[in-house]
């Protein structure tokens, strides 16, 4: 099965500044990696997703990029805002079945200090 | 609201009791997942349910079950609670046929005493 390890675990931007976020896994078969931002008290929300086909997605001010080789990807994010300040995980697939069984990464607490 | 719905939002229980979990999931969707979610840490698969069976199981003892119904919603039990139980518990709806594109639910906050 999958393993996910996710980089930093916490993190302090000043706003305006960008922010990066990365996570590595363990199964080369591996072909979806979402994202996933949940504030204080709310559900877990998808923010972007990436699969193994493409090598960069962007949606605004977030971007994914997936290293195939190196088998990690990485969440950008541009011109940080105070609404950033979130809980961000990282999830990839636990086979490569298409079970919808997800592996998560630890979490990374954004802080974005206005 | 079509999203996913969990009841109740918060529980207190006493080790060794048992406690029941529900989630209507997102209109459409027809797969539930659970998830354990301890404090500062990530979501963790304790299994999914789709058309009324266990599909797919995490690591998680026995003392975790769950069900579905034919209108789709899902119940997770869990037996003999422990103090370790504490957490928050998610479920997270999706299509058998986009089995990735979780809708989670606020999740239920059970606290074991």
């Amino acid at each position: 099965g999958e393993n996910v390890e996710q980089h930093p675990s916490t993190l302090s931007v000043q706003e305006g500044d960008s922010a990066v976020i990365k996570c590595t896994y363990s199964d080369s078969a591996s072909n979806y990696f979402p994202w996933y931002k949940q504030e204080l008290g709310k559900r877990p929300q998808l923010i972007i997703d990436i699969r193994s086909n493409v090598g960069e997605k962007k949606d605004q001010r977030i971007a994914v990029t997936l290293n195939k080789t190196a088998k990690h990807f990485s969440l950008h994010i541009t011109e940080t805002q105070p609404e950033d300040s979130a809980v961000y995980f990282c999830a990839a697939p636990w086979d490569s079945g298409n079970t919808g069984k997800l592996i998560f990464g630890q979490g990374t607490t954004l802080q974005v200090k206005p | 609201d079509a999203g996913v719905t969990q009841s109740p939002t918060h529980l207190i229980k006493t080790r060794g009791q048992q406690v029941t979990l529900r989630c209507s999931p997102k209109s459409g969707h027809d797969t539930v997942s659970w998830y354990q979610q301890a404090l500062g840490q990530g979501p963790q698969f304790i299994f999914q349910y789709y058309e009324e069976e266990e599909r797919q199981r995490g690591n998680f003892p026995d003392r975790f079950s769950g069900h579905q119904f034919p209108n789709y919603s899902s119940e997770l039990n869990v037996n003999a609670l422990l103090l370790g139980d504490s957490a928050l518990y998610l479920c997270a709806s999706s299509t058998d046929l986009q089995a990735y594109g979780y809708t989670f639910g606020s999740g239920t906050r059970l606290t074991v005493v």
